[in-house]
C-alpha cells in the first residue's frame, strides 16, 4: 500500500528538548515536504526536499532542521522546541513539485510546554 | 495579502444541493491548482486538480479556473453528509517547489 508514515502521531515535550518527527515514504517519490498547519493560518511549508542530499527552505523554517540522506526518508528536527512550535505537522511526498500525485502523512501533533 | 485566499465559512448546503467553494490567488505565475479535502483530525486529501481555462469534471465535482481572474473553484453536486469536511485550494508555480495553501473553507452539509 502506498502510503506515507510519520511518528509519533502524538508528542508532548517541553521546551529546549531535542526532538525528531520521522517520515517515510513507499513509493520512490523524488519530493518530500514538511507543513505546519496552525489555526486561521492554514498549511505553511517548512522544509522541502528535491531529492537526496538536495533540501531548501519553505515559508517558516526558523526553529527548524530537515535531513535527506536516504530517499525514502525525511526526518523533522527541532533542535530546541519553544511553543510557539507547538502545532500539527505533516509530511507530504510527490513524484515532483506540484505533481498530482501528493500523499499525506496522518500528521503529528506536537505540543510544547 | 496571502497568497491563496478563502472564505473560512462554515458554508452550509442542505443535503442534495449543490456547494460551491471559491478561492482567489495573487500570484499570476501560479499554473497549477489543486483542491484538497480534510475531515478534521485527518490529513488532506487531493480530491481535484486543474490546470487550464474552464471546467474541468470528475463525478460529483467540477473544478473551474479562471486566470484572467485569478480564481479557482470547486462545485459539488449532489452534496452528502460525508461531504462535510474543509477544502483547501492550493496553487503552485510552473517550476514551484512549493504548494501554496488557502487556510480552507469548511463545508456543512445538513440533512
Amino acid at each position: 500500500e502506498a502510503q506515507v508514515t510519520q511518528n509519533p502521531r502524538y508528542l508532548i515535550t517541553v521546551t529546549g528538548k531535542k526532538l525528531t518527527v520521522t517520515c517515510s515514504q513507499n513509493m520512490n517519490h523524488e519530493y518530500m515536504s514538511w507543513y505546519r498547519q496552525d489555526p486561521g493560518l492554514g498549511l505553511r511549508q517548512i522544509y522541502y526536499s528535491m531529492n537526496v542530499e538536495v533540501t531548501d527552505k519553505g515559508d517558516v523554517p526558523e526553529g527548524y532542521k530537515v535531513s535527506r540522506k536516504e530517499k525514502r526518508n525525511f526526518p523533522l528536527i527541532l533542535e530546541s522546541p519553544s511553543p510557539n512550535q507547538t502545532s500539527l505537522y505533516f509530511c507530504a511526498s510527490s513524484l515532483a513539485p506540484g505533481s498530482i500525485e501528493a500523499f499525506f502523512g496522518q500528521g503529528t501533533r506536537l505540543t510544547v510546554v | 495579502q496571502k497568497e491563496v485566499e478563502q472564505n473560512s465559512g462554515p458554508l452550509s448546503v442542505p443535503e442534495g444541493a449543490i456547494a460551491s467553494l471559491n478561492c482567489t490567488y495573487s500570484d499570476r505565475g501560479s499554473q497549477s491548482f489543486f483542491w484538497y479535502r480534510q475531515y478534521s483530525g485527518k490529513s488532506p486529501e487531493l480530491i481535484m486538480f486543474i490546470y487550464s481555462n474552464g471546467d474541468k469534471e470528475d463525478g460529483r465535482f467540477t473544478a473551474q479556473l479562471n486566470k484572467a481572474s485569478q480564481y479557482v473553484s470547486l462545485l459539488i453536486r449532489d452534496s452528502q453528509p460525508s461531504d462535510s469536511a474543509t477544502y483547501l485550494c492550493a496553487a503552485s508555480t510552473g517550476t514551484a517547489s512549493k504548494l501554496t495553501f488557502g487556510t480552507g473553507t469548511r463545508l456543512q452539509v445538513t440533512l
